[in-house]
Order: C-alpha cells, then sequence, then structure tokens
C-alpha cells in the first residue's frame, strides 16, 4: 500500500521569496505522483504530474517539481511566490495502471504575505 | 465546460436522517470517486466506481452507499447521517485509454455537510 507524507503542515513565506513544499511516498510498486492545489472554498486543481519520463516537471503558475526515485520524493517548489499562492497544496501518489485511487498526503498550507 | 458538477453545495442535517449527494461529469469519463476532507487529514476516498454499473469500498466506506446506475452520475448516500460524518465531500472523475494511461482526475468543487 502507498502513503504520502507531507513533511510540513504550514509554510509561511514573504512575497517573492522561494518556496519548497516537500513530499514523500512509499510504495512497492511503480507510482505516478501528482500535487494538487485547493483555493479557499473551492476544489481541488491539478498543478503538476509525474507520469514518466523526464523526472523535473513544469506544472501551471510557474510551479516545478522534481521525482527522485531514490529518495522517493517529489518536492514542489517556485522560485519567487505571489500572495495568490496562498492555498493548501496537497501531494499525491497512485500505483501506475489505470483507474487507481490517489493516495493524499494531509496537505501544506502555503502562507504568502507582503 | 462543466466538468465535474456536485449538489448540493452546502447541507445541514440532523442525526439520523438521510440524504444523498449527486455529482455528474460531463468529460465521458469511466472512472468516478468520492472522497471526504477533514482539517489535518487531507483527501480519504470513501468508495470509487471504474465504470458503470460497478463501485468499490475505498479507505473510509462504513456509513456511505454510493450507486453508478448511469456512466456520467455518481451517488453517494447517508442512510444515517452521524455527527463524525461532518466533512466536506469532493467527487472526482479520470479516464484512461488502453494501455495509455490518463489517470488524472479532475474534482468537483465539493459538498459541505454538516451533521447536528
Amino acid at each position: 500500500a502507498q502513503s504520502v507524507t507531507q513533511l510540513d503542515s504550514q509554510v509561511p513565506v514573504f512575497e517573492e521569496a522561494p518556496v519548497e513544499l516537500r513530499c514523500n511516498y512509499s510504495s512497492s510498486v511503480s507510482v505516478y505522483l501528482f500535487w494538487y492545489v485547493q483555493y479557499p472554498n473551492q476544489g481541488l486543481q491539478l498543478l503538476l504530474k509525474y507520469l514518466s519520463g523526464s523526472t523535473l516537471v513544469k506544472g501551471i503558475n510557474g510551479f516545478e517539481a522534481e521525482f527522485n526515485k531514490s529518495q522517493t520524493s517529489f518536492h514542489l517548489r517556485k522560485p519567487s511566490v505571489h500572495i495568490s499562492d496562498t492555498a493548501e497544496y496537497f501531494c499525491a501518489v497512485s500505483e501506475s495502471q489505470a483507474g487507481t485511487a490517489l493516495i493524499f498526503g494531509k496537505g501544506t498550507t502555503l502562507s504568502v504575505s507582503s | 465546460n462543466a466538468g465535474v458538477t456536485q449538489t448540493p453545495k452546502f447541507r445541514v442535517l440532523k442525526t439520523g436522517q438521510s440524504m444523498t449527494l449527486l455529482c455528474a461529469q460531463d468529460m465521458n469519463h469511466e472512472y468516478m470517486y468520492w472522497y471526504r476532507q477533514d482539517p489535518g487529514m487531507g483527501l480519504r476516498l470513501i468508495h470509487y466506481s471504474v465504470g458503470e454499473g460497478t463501485t468499490a469500498k475505498g479507505e473510509v466506506p462504513d456509513g456511505y452507499n454510493v450507486s453508478r446506475l448511469k456512466k456520467q452520475n455518481f451517488l453517494l448516500g447517508l442512510e444515517s447521517a452521524a455527527p463524525s460524518q461532518t466533512s466536506v465531500y469532493f467527487c472526482a472523475s479520470s479516464y484512461s485509454a488502453g494501455t495509455v494511461v490518463l489517470d488524472i482526475q479532475y474534482f468537483g468543487a465539493g459538498t459541505r455537510l454538516s451533521v447536528l
């Protein structure tokens, strides 16, 4: 069975600073990895995904993440954050097969202040 | 594009009442899922469906039932609501075609349920 650990429950940063949200996973099989963002009172929106190929994946809103198989990590990064990036971020994993449900981490709240 | 639509958006129930949450998707997706979101817990899978007429249990299925009579709809039922079911419920759908896995899940906006 897979599991996902988001190492920080809250990350406060100042506007224009870089940020890294950490995610580690465990699985005995090949996985797909995802980052979702949830703005207040909204549903989840896919930020980026790793299915195969290049380990550095780029997503929307200037975010990127790097899949590190040896460290079983999929950390999310952005070089310069904006106030509008304030949201909750979820890392998720699924088995590499069709229709497998996602296993989510508990979320990281990113708070960007001026 | 409507995507994934959940109704209702908000609901308050008394303990013991029943209700049904409706999820509809217009993307012709095969797979549909119901999650609940609780503070500090992330999202946990309640039930899911891999096609019309099929359902399966997820991580936290107790107290819920589901049905997938039509491909585009996935219903979540609470037969006798309990305060522990106070949560935000999210529906999601995804599509896969043959060996090409496009297992990207699209989420609805959520249903906020309070059980008093």
